[in-house]
Order: structure tokens, then C-alpha cells, then sequence
């Protein structure tokens, strides 16, 4: 079982609408989690952390469940913009161990 | 504040020929990291330092892959003999070595694209 695993895509949707990205980690002892977004050929850069009480970013809201080991990704309102993989992220306590998922793709279309 | 700096962006080589990376970490980031990103997958981890030690290079091929981080701040990675399946991104970045309030996290380089033909 992979470390990390998140849903294959890609995710084609029309703009404006609400999306949403699972994670799943293997790892009970991981600590850290975020959500990087990856644009094509740019290297990866950090959308947002998850805590555990659940956070929101304007039009983007994360959500951890550490008992089933989920995180997810809400983005409502889609721009085209939007359009990047999302990559899932875990790390352990001491914030040294990153382990990425293989990315979701997604596609917002006009 | 300046970003990981990588060089060269682009490199074309043949395969058996040899290749090097080199990376500048964000100042005062202890923790260095080399990723390996084939196309349509996730960053692998080939190695981590802690300063000028290595934390972890369990996914580092070492029969033709080498990293050295000498003096505790830029690194170089090497590959001799390349691949072809070496052909990837190989993706530098950096972190803060100890846990603060707010979380650490990771931060990349542009990249350094290998073409192995």
C-alpha cells in the first residue's frame, strides 16, 4: 500500500462549480498535512496546510479526519485558474518526513 | 526574501554520459531535500540533509546516484551513468529544521528537467 493515495482524475468541471479531492495516508504517526497545488512544468507550491479542526481559504476548504486517515479538498466556485494538479502531503511530528501523493488533476473548464 | 535556487533548468543528455545539480536552500533552512518527479507522478524523495548530514537516502539509487551537501548549505546531486529512465524532473527544496507554532513546511526550486536519450 502506497504511502500516500489520492483520487486519479483528472477532474474536468465546468466553472463554477464545487470540487472536491480525497487523500488517504497510511501513516498513523503523521502530524502535518497540506495541500500543494503543482501548475504544468512549475514545481509545487504550497496551496494550504489542514489542520484538524478543519480550515477554510476563501473559496478553498480542507478537512482532516485522522481516525480514517482522510484529508480532503473542497474548492467551490472554479476558476480556470484553478486548473493545476493537487498534490496531498504528509508529515510527521517533527515536520521532516514529506511524503507526497501522485496528484489529482484538474481541469476547470469555460 | 530569495527562493531555492536550482541550476542548470535544462539539461539533454546521453545515456551512460554523467550529470550534475546543484541547489541553493533558502537562507537558514537546515533541511535540504533532492526530489525525483517523473511525468504524472507525485515528487519522490531520493534524499534528505539535516545540515550536512544525511537523514535519509533510502530511495536514493546509490549504485549511479550521489548527493553531497559538504558545508552544511548548497548541495549538488549527481548521476553517472544516467538512464534513460532517469529522465525526470529533479527537484530541490528546503525547510526549516525545527517545529514552530505555525508548522514547517517545504519549499521548492523551479527544477532541473533531465532529458536522458
Amino acid at each position: 500500500r502506497k504511502e500516500v493515495e489520492q483520487d486519479p482524475g483528472p477532474f474536468n468541471v465546468p466553472e463554477g462549480a464545487t470540487v472536491a479531492f480525497n487523500c488517504t495516508y497510511s501513516n498513523s504517526a503523521s502530524q502535518s498535512f497540506f495541500w500543494y497545488r503543482q501548475d504544468c512544468r512549475k514545481e509545487p507550491k504550497l496551496l494550504m496546510s489542514v489542520y484538524s479542526s478543519g480550515n477554510e481559504d476563501g473559496r478553498f476548504t480542507a478537512q482532516l479526519n485522522r481516525a480514517s486517515q482522510y484529508i480532503s479538498l473542497l474548492i467551490r466556485d472554479s476558476k480556470l485558474s484553478d486548473s493545476a494538479t493537487y498534490l496531498c502531503v504528509v508529515a510527521d511530528n517533527y515536520g521532516q518526513n514529506f511524503v507526497f501523493g501522485p496528484g489529482t488533476r484538474l481541469s476547470v473548464l469555460p | 526574501e530569495a527562493g531555492v535556487a536550482q541550476s542548470p533548468r535544462y539539461k539533454i543528455i546521453e545515456k551512460r554520459q554523467s550529470v550534475a545539480f546543484w541547489c541553493n536552500p533558502i537562507s537558514g533552512h537546515a533541511t535540504l531535500y533532492w526530489y525525483q518527479q517523473i511525468l504524472g507522478q507525485g515528487p519522490k524523495l531520493l534524499i534528505q540533509f539535516q545540515n550536512n548530514g544525511v537523514v535519509d537516502d533510502s530511495q536514493l539509487p546509490k549504485d549511479r546516484f550521489s548527493a553531497e551537501r559538504l558545508k552544511g548549505v548548497d548541495s549538488t546531486l549527481k548521476i553517472q551513468p544516467a538512464k534513460l529512465e532517469d529522465s525526470a524532473v529533479y527537484l530541490c527544496a528546503s525547510s526549516l529544521a525545527s517545529w514552530d507554532r505555525t508548522g514547517n513546511t517545504i519549499y521548492f526550486g523551479e527544477g532541473s528537467w533531465l532529458t536522458v536519450v
